[in-house]
């Protein structure tokens, strides 16, 4: 089946650092990547969409700034939050589509 | 505007009571729903997808089902291990579009 290897799980960073999170499709090429945004018992909100190559499509209200999103190939996109703040402690995952939607397991930030 | 709403919020049974998840929709155009559980501290696991009115999938103890306006998550005789979040999203647009998901039915199984 299509697997999607998402890194860190966990992260921990002091506040006004940054952050990067990688995604990658193992075992099939993602033409598009969504990053996604969950609060506790809360369901996923949609923070972006890229496309391999192009600049990603943000969601009304997320910060493009402060939420970096590249996807420079097919396998592989990465969103770095920059200057971290507690506010941003959240739980991420990212998507992929290729096969389906295929979701990675989570990055749990704690920005202190 | 296109709205997924999932019932119950949350659901309590019993080992081996069988019960039903809701997930109701109002799309402008529906091209695929699916079905995700979700673990604590987890990414969601696929479950399902359906496609037009009619269709039934099954695995294990999970049964889904789709209508023009909802679709249902049969879960029969449960055990412990299916307790987990239930996640329902539609597929709009054609092409790579983001899913719209529901809000989730928190799942407890006790023994």
């Amino acid at each position: 089946g299509a697997v999607v290897s998402q890194h860190p799980s966990r992260v921990i960073c002091k506040s006004g650092t940054s952050v990067k999170i990688e995604c990658r499709s193992l075992d099939f090429q993602a033409t598009t990547m969504f990053w996604y945004r969950q609060f506790p018992k809360q369901s996923l909100m949609l923070m972006a969409t890229s496309n391999e190559g192009s600049k990603a499509t943000y969601e009304q209200g997320v910060e493009k700034d402060k939420f970096l999103i590249n996807h420079a190939s097919l396998t592989l996109s990465t969103l770095t939050v920059t200057s971290a703040h507690p506010e941003d402690s959240s739980f991420y995952i990212c998507s992929a589509t290729g096969r389906g939607y295929t979701f990675g397991s989570g990055t749990r930030l704690t920005v202190v | 505007e296109d709205q997924v709403t999932q019932s119950p919020e949350a659901l309590r049974l019993q080992e081996g009571e069988s019960s039903s998840l809701n997930c109701s929709y109002t799309v402008s155009g529906l091209r695929g729903l699916f079905w995700y559980r979700q673990d604590p501290g987890k990414g969601p696991e696929f479950l399902f997808t359906l496609y037009s009115a009619g269709e039934e999938k099954e695995k294990e103890r999970l049964k889904a089902t789709l209508t023009k306006k909802e679709s249902f998550l049969h879960i029969t005789a449960p055990k412990p291990e299916d307790s987990a979040t239930y996640l329902c999203a539609v597929q709009v647009h054609s092409g790579n579009t983001p899913l719209v998901f529901g809000k989730g039915t928190r799942l407890s199984v006790i023994a």
